[in-house]
């Protein structure tokens, strides 16, 4: 069956960073994309961005450019986001998210990152 | 960047009751356009896709129906199960933006 494992949670100070992997398993890797969403406490979801797996391509959103970086290996079926320069309004829930023609069908289950000194 | 405006934020209903949520965007989104359901301390599931077309495995009682910037997702008779927030979501052109969500409690 189709599995997105994440990894756990982190705690980081502010201007730190923090890469999250998503290990898929159950399907054919690179037939998929895989977006990013965070949600912050109590809040609603916000797309971070996606990366197409066959060819590594990404599109980030706007407010997270020059921050976030999107990565996949098809060595080991996993995608990967790091986030750096970390500040408190970057804690929330971190998830990855099956895409296919920009539809995204299945979740992880979240990866709690928490930025506090 | 299309907003997504989800109505009502949240409603309170009863077991077996029919429950009709709605969604604008701010431009036309095409049927590029899909519902997730979010229970307390889950990662969202994906119910709906192309703004009609159920995901493999939700059960039938969920259908949503629109296109262009009216949307709506309806659950035809209420279970406890259901009791959870309910985003959508458009990915007809970038940034992917979700609406505000709408928490379905018990009445």
């Amino acid at each position: 069956q189709v599995q997105l494992v994440q990894s756990g949670a982190e705690v980081k100070k502010p201007g730190a960073s923090v890469k999250v992997s998503c290990k898929a398993s159950g399907y054919t890797f690179t037939t998929y994309g895989i977006s990013w969403v965070r949600q912050a406490p109590g809040q609603g979801l916000e797309w971070m961005g996606w990366i197409t797996t066959q060819n590594g391509n990404t599109n980030y959103a706007q407010n997270l450019q020059g921050r976030v970086t999107m990565t996949a290996d098809t060595s080991t079926n996993t995608a990967y986001m790091e986030l750096r320069s970390l500040r408190s309004d970057d804690t929330a829930v971190y998830y990855c998210a099956r895409v296919l023609w920009g539809a995204l069908n299945f979740w992880g289950q979240g990866t709690l990152v928490t930025v506090s000194s | 960047d299309i907003q997504m405006t989800q109505s009502p934020s949240s409603l309170s209903a009863s077991v077996g009751d029919r429950v009709t949520i709605t969604c604008r965007a701010s431009q036309n989104v095409s049927n590029f356009l899909a519902w997730f359901q979010q229970k307390p301390g889950t990662a969202p599931k994906s119910l709906i896709y192309a703004a009609s077309s159920l995901q493999s495995g939700v059960p039938s009682k969920f259908s949503g129906s629109g296109s262009g910037t009216d949307f709506s997702l309806t659950i035809s008779s209420l279970q406890p199960e259901d009791f959870a927030t309910y985003y959508c979501q458009q990915y007809n052109s970038y940034p992917l933006t979700f609406g505000g969500g709408t928490k379905v409690e018990i009445k």
